[in-house]
């Protein structure tokens, strides 16, 4: 069974860099693409990214020009960086497994850290 | 980007009846849809994947059907762990997409 846990800071000042980490325990983490999804307070989730095990990634355009979403085959690791953050980024960020057999889907998620940002 | 819409946007429903959760995408998805349900404090889990294929461990209360842009989730006999908010997914392509979510509370 596959577990999958975050860290990073949790509280950030207006254009600063957000940074989370996710490990991936248990499982494979070479036949998966890894997500970052993220849900704003009372609103719906937000797929931000995802990346592989060769380094291959697909971004949500709308967050592109602020992203960087990395991995470390070595820890099974895979990290988000995000950019000149705002008060709009203020979310529960959760990281995932994506299932790429037959339709993608988010099948296994970590438990979703908030991240403040304000000054 | 797709664009996912459901309906309705909350549902009051009591335990054992039946339940309809409806998802519409902004153009032909094919069977590119998944269903999520999320408790607060919580992880969203999956539940039907490929619109109507149930996620191994998942109750077979829930079931899935649809292709092209209407999708729907059913929930044949409401349990109290069942009272969550629910959402739809597509994957046909990215960016990713979620519809706005369903909360399902208790009547």
């Amino acid at each position: 069974q596959v577990q999958l846990q975050r860290w990073g800071a949790g509280l950030l000042k207006p254009s600063e860099t957000l940074s989370l980490t996710c490990g991936v325990y248990g499982g494979s983490f070479s036949d998966y693409f890894w997500s970052w999804i993220r849900q704003p307070p009372g609103k719906g989730l937000e797929w931000i990214g995802e990346i592989n095990y060769s380094g291959s990634t697909n971004y949500n355009p709308s967050l592109k020009s602020r992203l960087t979403i990395s991995v470390d085959t070595s820890k099974n690791h895979f990290s988000l960086k995000l950019s000149s953050v705002t008060a709009a980024d203020t979310a529960v960020y959760y990281c995932a497994r994506t299932m790429y057999w037959g339709v993608p889907r988010f099948d296994s998620w970590g438990q979703g850290t908030l991240v403040t940002v304000s000054s | 980007d797709i664009q996912m819409t459901q309906s309705p946007s909350s549902l009051s429903a009591s335990v054992g009846d039946r339940v309809t959760i409806t998802c519409r995408a902004s153009e032909s998805i094919s069977r590119y849809l998944n269903w999520y349900q999320h408790k607060p404090g919580n992880a969203p889990k999956l539940l039907i994947y490929a619109a109507s294929n149930l996620q191994s461990g998942v109750p077979s209360r829930f079931t899935g059907s649809g292709s092209g842009t209407d999708f729907t989730l059913t929930i044949s006999s409401l349990q109290p762990e069942d009272f969550a908010t629910y959402y739809c997914q597509q994957s046909y392509s990215t960016p990713r997409t979620f519809g706005q979510g369903t909360r399902l509370e208790i009547k």
